[in-house]
């Protein structure tokens, strides 16, 4: 079936403006997931939904950073007023937690530059 | 705290050799360690994990609780894995990853 997708695939924006990036995930899958990849770096974690139990946003890095999901369907990060340093690859992941054992499927992520 | 760390940025071998991926984790407790491959275009996608103790594509990985360690090796290298790998961590009962910065596998013929 059809793996965890993203919208848009490049996004070019201008310092200051507010950016919204997308994640399908797999169906049926409760878990859903974003990370940051900036360049040269490892993916870092910013937020996590789980059903309907209240997010994790222990990784989101600043008041500027958002992300909202409806049941166990899309989600949508939004970054207001966005800066240079935001510039990174976006990652989703979405998993079907089963016991002990979890496995993330990756989308293939947004590449944000903001100029 | 919880960290991975890569040393190697870049390891470069001639197809046929040995190759060994290292990665050293930092964290209080017991942790769970997978390894991540990147392929060229495609997307990151799991390895392994060291619970399933399995070996894929002909890679194994032994946690080492002592040396904090969960090295990746083949024994003999293929140009079909160039590749950025990373290895990752999830604490216990957590479920973000914690990642390293990867290592970028070229493999030459």
């Amino acid at each position: 079936g059809a793996g965890v997708s993203q919208s848009p695939s490049n996004k070019v924006t201008e310092k200051g403006k507010d950016v919204e990036l997308r994640c399908d995930p797999i169906s049926g899958h409760t878990a859903l997931y974003w990370y940051r990849q900036r360049l040269g770096q490892g993916l870092e974690f910013l937020i996590y939904f789980q059903g309907n139990s209240a997010p994790d946003k222990s990784g989101l890095p600043s008041d500027r950073f958002s992300a909202e999901r409806t049941g166990e369907s899309v989600s949508t990060l939004t970054i207001q007023r966005t800066q240079q340093e935001d510039s990174a690859v976006y990652l989703c992941a979405s998993s079907q937690k089963q016991g002990g054992a979890e496995t993330q499927y990756f989308g293939p992520g947004t590449r944000l530059l903001v100029l | 705290a919880q960290r991975v760390t890569q040393p190697e940025k870049l390891l470069s071998v001639f197809k046929g050799a040995p190759v060994e991926l290292k990665c050293n984790y930092s964290y209080s407790g017991s942790p769970e360690l997978f390894w991540y491959v990147q392929y060229s275009r495609q997307r990151l996608q799991l390895l392994l994990r060291h619970i399933s103790r399995e070996s894929i594509k002909g890679f194994t990985a032994d946690l080492n609780k002592g040396e904090t360690s969960f090295h990746l090796k083949k024994p003999f290298a293929q140009e079909e894995d160039s590749a950025m790998y990373y290895c990752a961590l999830k604490g216990y009962g957590a479920d973000k990853l914690i990642f390293g910065t990867g290592t970028r596998l070229q493999v030459f013929p």
